[in-house]
């Protein structure tokens, strides 16, 4: 069993629906990344947080620690937030020296 | 401020080559790490370097390995290529202290590696 397992693996939505990505981990951990990867590659990060909810434009990220449980919600998506987006934990202790990455989730947007 | 560089963006390799992959991280950045990614395997960690020390190494054979430099760019190595090294390679660089190793991380656009 992975470390850290995300759902749904793939994600077909219309333009304008609100989307919720979600990512489970099984350690403690100091920190959570959510990232983003279009096609061709490039991968930026979207969050990183430890406790709590944070919120940028449309996109906002929750994470529950009792539970192990981190979800990355977008609000009226758009068929730019086509990507695989990705979650990863580093354990508690450690940092970015120690990263464990999910499978990553496709979302495709429709107009 | 310039984002994370990395060279070459393609490279095409035989089995039993090495490849040398450059990093150039964002001015300041002294961490700095390295990822495989490839489609059955999805994201790896390969390795961690923070001030020219290498803080972790991934579950990967001693064909991988790597360095930073005082200017705090880092190089990857990899010796006697195998087919199955045939990936996109990434590098992040981080604003994380010493003292706490978590950081944001700001990725580069990859090098695209092919073992033939």
């Amino acid at each position: 069993k992975n470390e850290v397992e995300q759902s749904p693996q793939n994600l077909t939505a219309q333009e304008g629906e609100f989307i919720t990505i979600n990512c489970s981990y099984s350690v403690g951990i100091s920190a959570l990344h959510w990232l983003q990867q279009h096609p061709g590659g490039g991968i930026v990060s979207l969050f990183m947080l430890s406790s709590g909810k944070k919120k940028h434009g449309r996109l906002i990220a929750t994470i529950n620690i009792q539970e192990k449980h981190s979800s990355l919600h977008i609000t009226a998506s758009h068929p730019r937030d086509s990507a695989v987006y990705i979650c990863a934990v580093s354990p508690y202790n450690f940092g970015n020296e120690k990263l464990t990455f999910g499978t990553g989730t496709r979302l495709t947007i429709i107009p | 401020k310039a984002g994370v560089t990395q060279t070459p963006r393609y490279l095409i390799k035989t089995r039993g080559q090495q490849v040398t992959l450059s990093c150039s991280p964002i001015s300041g950045h002294r961490s700095v790490s390295w990822y495989q990614q490839t489609p059955g395997q999805g994201l790896q960690f390969l390795f961690e370097y923070f001030s020219e020390t290498q803080r972790n190494k991934g579950n990967f054979p001693g064909r991988f390995s790597g360095r930073q430099f005082s200017n705090s760019r880092s190089e990857m190595n990899v010796s006697t290529l195998e087919l199955g090294d045939s990936a996109l390679y990434l590098c992040a660089s981080s604003p994380a202290k010493e003292s706490r190793g978590t950081g944001e991380l700001f990725f580069g656009e990859g090098s695209r590696l092919t073992v033939l």
